[in-house]
């Protein structure tokens, strides 16, 4: 069974400050997806990783994946009020099997 | 482009009325899912339809039933309802295939059962 840990779950960061939260995954797979839900919204696709070194990046969020270690990274550098969200981490089974979700990681940037 | 629609947006219900959850999606995707959030516990899937005509349990599914009417739409429906089932309840689509990509989320139901 996979299991898909996400730590921290909360975070209270300073803005300005960089931090990284972790996913880490208990069987083999090769892609990975990370979202953001922002609170009393939906999930919205950040990033969708698909190899093993795959790095992506969108402002001042860099996502990478090492299918080795069985660990993806979400990197925040310079975090600002607006990334106050909760972000999940989300692994594919393989097969014909939905993804498995982490339970999230709730930011909090404040001044 | 609406991609997934959810209704209602919000519902009350007292313990043991019944409610049918409606979702679309216009993107022509195969795979069809519905979870359940709670503080606390993330994302819980109840049921998936890899495809138009199957359907499949997932982590919580008792006290729900599904229904994958067409390509478009999969609802879920409480039969009578219960307390423990207050929550925000989602349901998402994806393309290729059940994991094959990413997911896209509706924006969401608030139940509330009295």
């Amino acid at each position: 069974e996979l299991k898909v840990e996400q730590n921290p779950l909360f975070l209270s960061m300073q803005e300005g400050k960089n931090y990284t939260i972790y996913c880490n995954y208990s069987t083999t797979s090769d892609r990975l997806y990370w979202y953001r839900q922002d609170p009393g919204k939906s999930l919205e696709s950040l990033f969708v990783l698909l190899s093993n070194g795959a790095v992506k990046q969108e402002g001042r969020l860099m996502a990478s994946l090492d299918t080795k270690a069985r660990l993806s990274t979400l990197h925040i550098t310079a975090a600002v009020h607006d990334l106050s969200a909760t972000y999940f981490c989300a692994v594919d089974r393989g097969g014909n099997t939905p993804l498995v979700f982490g339970k999230g990681t709730r930011l909090s940037v404040i001044a | 482009n609406a991609g997934v629609t959810q209704t209602p947006k919000f519902q009350v219900l007292k313990t043991g009325q019944s409610m049918t959850l409606q979702c679309a999606q216009d993107m022509n995707h195969n795979s069809m899912y519905w979870y359940r959030q709670d503080p606390g516990m993330g994302l819980r899937l109840i049921y998936y339809s890899a495809s138009e005509g199957t359907t499949d349990k997932g982590e919580v599914p008792n006290g729900y039933n599904v229904s994958r009417l067409n390509k478009r739409e999969f609802s879920l429906r409480l039969e009578s309802a219960a307390p423990s089932q207050t929550s925000v309840y989602f349901c998402a689509s994806s393309g290729l295939g059940t994991g094959r990509e990413t997911q896209y989320f509706g924006p969401g139901t608030r139940l509330l059962v009295l």
